[in-house]
């Protein structure tokens, strides 16, 4: 059975960086078969894609506009993870953040989803 | 970019009844990557249905999906007090806002 382990700080301060871990059992990040994807859930926002990072022959990174100059999307695959960065936060970036396999040859949907992880971005 | 309309924003019914939620997007799609999901309080999203109309495992028989090009539906055809949440479509990297069913 796939898990999604999210680990990281539940609070950031204005101006800094947001960083956030999400371990893979069940499946390896370097599939060629899903993309591993971070997603955050506000009451302004709704649910928002950020972005992506998937191996085919080679590492790909896919991010959203409205973030693009400020997110890192890294994979890790001596410990079989992935991590999301997001520099210069603001309190508009304060969310539930999930990281998420996206399954691409049976479904083209993101299939399994981390437990969460509330991010408060205040000083 | 793609933007994804749900309607009702709310939906009032009783178990037993039948929920008919919509999903419409702003330019025609390929069906192959509508997906519907269920959230409860304080959960993820759970995947219900992918490829607009392919019930992903072990959901149960009740919901169902279809529709193509820019209109897309997902029924439940008798409502589970179980059933009970929020409803969301979602296209590649796109989300709908959310359709919130509530027990009338």
């Amino acid at each position: 059975q796939l898990q999604l382990q999210q680990s990281g700080p539940g609070l950031v301060k204005p101006s800094q960086t947001l960083s956030l871990t999400c371990a893979i059992s069940g499946d390896s990040v370097s599939t060629n078969s899903a993309a591993w994807n971070w997603i955050r859930q506000s009451p302004s926002r709704g649910l928002e894609w950020l972005g992506r990072t998937y191996y085919r022959s080679k590492w790909y990174n896919d991010y959203a506009v409205s973030v693009r100059s400020r997110i890192t999307i890294n994979p890790d695959t001596s410990k079989n993870q992935f991590s999301l960065q997001l520099n210069s936060v603001t309190p508009e970036d304060t969310a539930v953040y999930y990281c998420a396999r996206e399954e691409i040859v049976a479904t083209s949907a993101i299939d399994y989803w981390g437990q969460g992880t509330l991010v408060t971005v205040s000083s | 970019e793609v933007v994804l309309t749900q309607s009702p924003g709310t939906l009032s019914l009783s178990p037993g009844e039948r929920a008919t939620l919509s999903c419409r997007a702003s330019q025609s799609v390929s069906s192959g990557y509508l997906a519907w999901y269920q959230q409860k309080p304080g959960q993820a999203p759970r995947l219900l249905i992918y490829g607009a109309s392919s019930r992903a495992t072990g959901i149960p028989d009740r919901f169902s999906g279809s529709g193509s090009g820019t209109d897309f539906t997902l029924t439940i055809s008798r409502l589970e007090p179980e059933d009970f949440a929020v409803y969301y479509c979602h296209l590649r990297i796109t989300f709908g806002q959310g359709t919130r069913l509530e027990i009338k």
